[in-house]
């Protein structure tokens, strides 16, 4: 299917778990981002990509890891899940990292972390 | 840092009622400032988009004026309806930093 799509979709884990969420977009955008969703938040940058094997910190970065070995794919683990990484995640993709271009977003993860 | 501030909502209108939703920023450069749109259990879509100042973005009725002197983005759309439901995020891109504001959730009654 074209476009950017999240694995899974839903998913309860335990605390002290590993998880990775998974993100694959068909476009071949260079960049590519993690935001995670809460209430009275919006949407928070988790991590972000430029490209193959460059990524970066975003306004949320502990507790998680990225990484990106192919330019369509940019799964997001958590080492150790905690309860307060309950949250909807969302994958992004960008063709640039120019202002004037729109980021296009999954359809999200639901974590729950027990 | 950059930030972006509207209401959380709810709004609640009644079918074909104006609506606005504010929003303001504060930015260090230049950047694009965009709505994106939520609907229930889907990802964000973006609805328009504005990249200089005094720009007005529209899509699907909706429109919103790139407001350099005060600072604003706001939605508007003249006639809403029961579709129209869902949660909107204002936001500033300025080259590869985004940042949302915290959504607004509009609620359209018939």
């Amino acid at each position: 299917d074209a476009g950017i799509t999240q694995s899974p979709r839903y998913k309860i884990t335990e605390t002290g778990r590993q998880v990775t969420l998974m993100c694959h977009q068909t476009w071949s955008h260079s960049y590519m981002f993690w935001y995670r969703q809460d209430l009275g938040h919006g949407l928070r940058l988790i991590y972000y990509s430029a490209a193959a094997d460059i990524t970066d910190k975003g306004e949320v970065p502990d507790g998680y890891v990225v990484s990106r070995s192919k330019t369509e794919n940019f799964p997001l683990t958590l080492e150790s899940a905690t309860r307060s990484q309950t949250s909807v995640y969302f994958c992004a993709s960008s063709e640039s990292g120019s202002s004037y271009n729109e980021q296009f977003f999954g359809p999200g993860t639901r974590l729950t972390v027990l | 840092g950059d930030s972006v501030t509207q209401m959380e909502g709810p709004v609640t209108l009644s079918e074909e009622a104006f609506l606005t939703i504010n929003c303001t920023y504060t930015a260090t450069g230049y950047p694009s400032l965009f709505w994106y749109v939520q609907y229930p259990g889907e990802g964000l879509q973006l609805l328009l988009k504005a990249t200089k100042a005094d720009d007005k973005g529209s899509n699907k009725g909706f429109e919103a004026t790139y407001r350099k002197e005060t600072t604003s983005f706001h939605l508007e759309k003249g006639s809403v309806q029961v579709s129209d439901s869902a949660v909107y995020f204002c936001a500033l891109i300025f080259y590869q930093k985004v940042t949302f504001g915290i959504g607004t959730k509009l609620q359209v009654i018939p």
